[in-house]
């Protein structure tokens, strides 16, 4: 079952904050998050592991809520190159990541 | 260190042709998987392989997309015949590690257009 990401789409003046949310309707064992910014490949933001272990860059900051099966994606103090599309991407046990329909960040100078 | 390659980048090809996507995965990587994206949709799952072996191949539309892994190392896909349908940025991507608590590297993609 493909996770939900809400937004679809987020446009912000530079330095602005943003957030970003992942839900699935299946109990998960971690939440990934990815951004690809437009002919390039995804690449890897986070991991956020079932039991509050998280693995990813320091500059990103995120929650997973294990009991409502969310994920939230905070981006703060926006600068132009966070622009892309942004993934989730859960895993249920399935030993495979889904992925949500992506949520587009446009940031303005 | 190397990252995920793809080769071609570009394919366009006529419908019913045959094409076949290529990719190298990073060094002792045991874990490879194929996606696809169709413009301003999911990244959607095809297959996973572990060293040779094919884990899980539910993603994989219909019997006209083959993958296959030689020795655990390079992945190819082959579809054939192309459809319309089969249009979209096809990923590789490799991993180490379980796939639940370890990030995946991905390829730049390989942009497929049948006409």
């Amino acid at each position: 079952q493909q996770p939900v990401q809400s937004p679809q789409a987020v446009i912000l003046r530079e330095g602005e904050d943003a957030v970003i949310n992942c839900s699935s309707s299946k109990a998960l064992y971690s939440v990934h998050w990815y951004r690809q910014k437009h002919g390039e490949a995804p690449v890897f933001l986070m991991i956020l592991l079932k039991g509050g272990e998280q693995k990813g860059h320091e500059k990103i900051s995120a929650s997973f809520n294990e009991k409502k099966q969310q994920s939230s994606l905070y981006l703060t103090a926006s600068q132009l190159s966070y622009s892309g599309t942004y993934f989730c991407g859960t895993e249920a046990g399935a030993q495979k990541l889904v992925f949500g329909q992506g949520t587009r960040l446009t940031i303005n100078p | 260190e190397a990252g995920v390659t793809q080769f071609p980048s570009h394919s366009v090809i006529e419908k019913g042709q045959t094409v076949t996507l290529r990719c190298d995965p990073i060094s002792g990587h045991d874990n490879l998987y194929w996606y696809r994206r169709v413009m301003g949709k999911e990244i959607k799952f095809l297959l996973h392989f572990v060293k040779e072996s094919k884990q899980d191949e539910s993603g994989m539309p219909n019997n006209r997309f083959l993958a296959e892994r030689t020795g655990g190392t390079y992945s190819t896909l082959k579809v054939q015949p192309a459809e319309l349908e089969d249009s979209g940025v096809y990923f590789c991507a490799s991993s180490q590690g379980r796939v639940w608590r370890n990030e995946q590297f991905f390829g730049p993609g390989t942009r497929l257009t049948v006409l």
